[in-house]
C-alpha cells in the first residue's frame, strides 16, 4: 500500500538559511498535517490542510511557511535557520479526518 | 487546556511478561484517541484508533481500551521485537483534525 512520502530524507543546513521539506500524502487523503519532533520530545503540531486550504495552525514559526498544490503534495518552507530547529519533521495525512499516517520523516540539522 | 498524560516515562520488561501503559486526557471533546508505535528515527506507525468509553481493539500481543478519562495499551507476553516508543494522541474536539501526543512511552522488552 502507498504511504507518505518524504524528501529529503537528511538535510544539513547553516544558520540564517533557507530550508524546503516536501511531502506527498497518500492518495486519496484530504487532510496534510505536519509536525516537528525534537530530541526526546513528542510531535508537535505545525500546521494542517484540508482540500488544499489552511485548516489549523499549531505552534509554527512566522519564519515557517506551508502550503498544499493542485496536486495535494505540500511543502513546509523554513526561512532564517536557527539551531533550535534542528529536528525531526514529520507530514501525515489522513482521509475525513480518520487515522493520520505518518511518513518517514525529514531529519534537519542546522549548523 | 487540552493534555495529554502518558505513565509510565519508561517501563522495561522481561520477554513474556504482560503489562500495561496509561495515557490519561483532558479535553473539551474527545472526537478520537490514537496510538501509535515509534522506532527512533522513524516516523510513527498507526496501530489503533477509539472512539467511545467502553471501546476496545486488539492487534496480536497488543489491546487498546478506552475510558472517559483514559486509556490503557495492554501488551501480552511482549517480544523484545515490541521495544520501542508508544505515543497516544487525541483529537480533541470536532472543531479540529489536529493530533495532541502525549510524552510517550519508552518500552524495552528484555530476552
Amino acid at each position: 500500500a502507498a504511504g507518505v512520502i518524504q524528501s529529503p530524507r537528511h538535510l544539513i543546513k547553516e544558520k540564517r538559511e533557507t530550508a524546503t521539506l516536501k511531502c506527498y500524502p497518500i492518495p486519496r487523503h484530504d487532510t496534510v498535517y505536519w509536525y516537528q519532533q525534537g530530541p526526546g520530545q513528542d510531535p508537535q503540531f505545525l500546521i494542517s490542510f484540508y482540500e488544499k486550504m489552511q485548516s489549523d495552525k499549531g505552534s509554527i514559526p512566522d519564519r515557517f511557511s506551508a502550503q498544499q498544490f493542485s496536486d495535494y503534495h505540500s511543502e513546509l518552507n523554513m526561512s532564517s535557520l536557527e539551531l533550535g530547529d534542528s529536528a525531526l519533521y514529520f507530514c501525515a495525512s489522513s482521509s475525513s479526518g480518520a487515522e493520520a499516517f505518518f511518513g518517514q520523516g525529514t531529519r534537519l540539522t542546522v549548523v | 487546556e487540552d493534555q495529554v498524560t502518558q505513565s509510565p516515562e519508561a517501563l522495561r520488561l522481561q520477554e513474556g511478561e504482560s503489562s500495561s501503559l496509561n495515557c490519561s486526557y483532558t479535553v473539551s471533546g474527545l472526537r478520537g484517541l490514537f496510538w501509535y508505535r515509534q522506532d527512533p528515527g522513524k516516523g510513527p506507525e498507526f496501530l489503533f484508533t477509539l472512539y467511545s468509553a467502553g471501546e476496545e481493539k486488539e492487534k496480536e500481543r497488543l489491546k487498546a481500551t478506552l475510558t472517559k478519562k483514559e486509556s490503557f495499551l495492554h501488551i501480552t507476553a511482549p517480544k523484545p521485537e515490541d521495544s520501542a516508543t508508544y505515543l497516544c494522541a487525541v483529537q480533541a474536539s470536532l472543531a479540529t483534525n489536529k493530533l495532541i501526543f502525549g510524552t510517550g512511552t519508552l518500552l524495552a522488552v528484555q530476552p
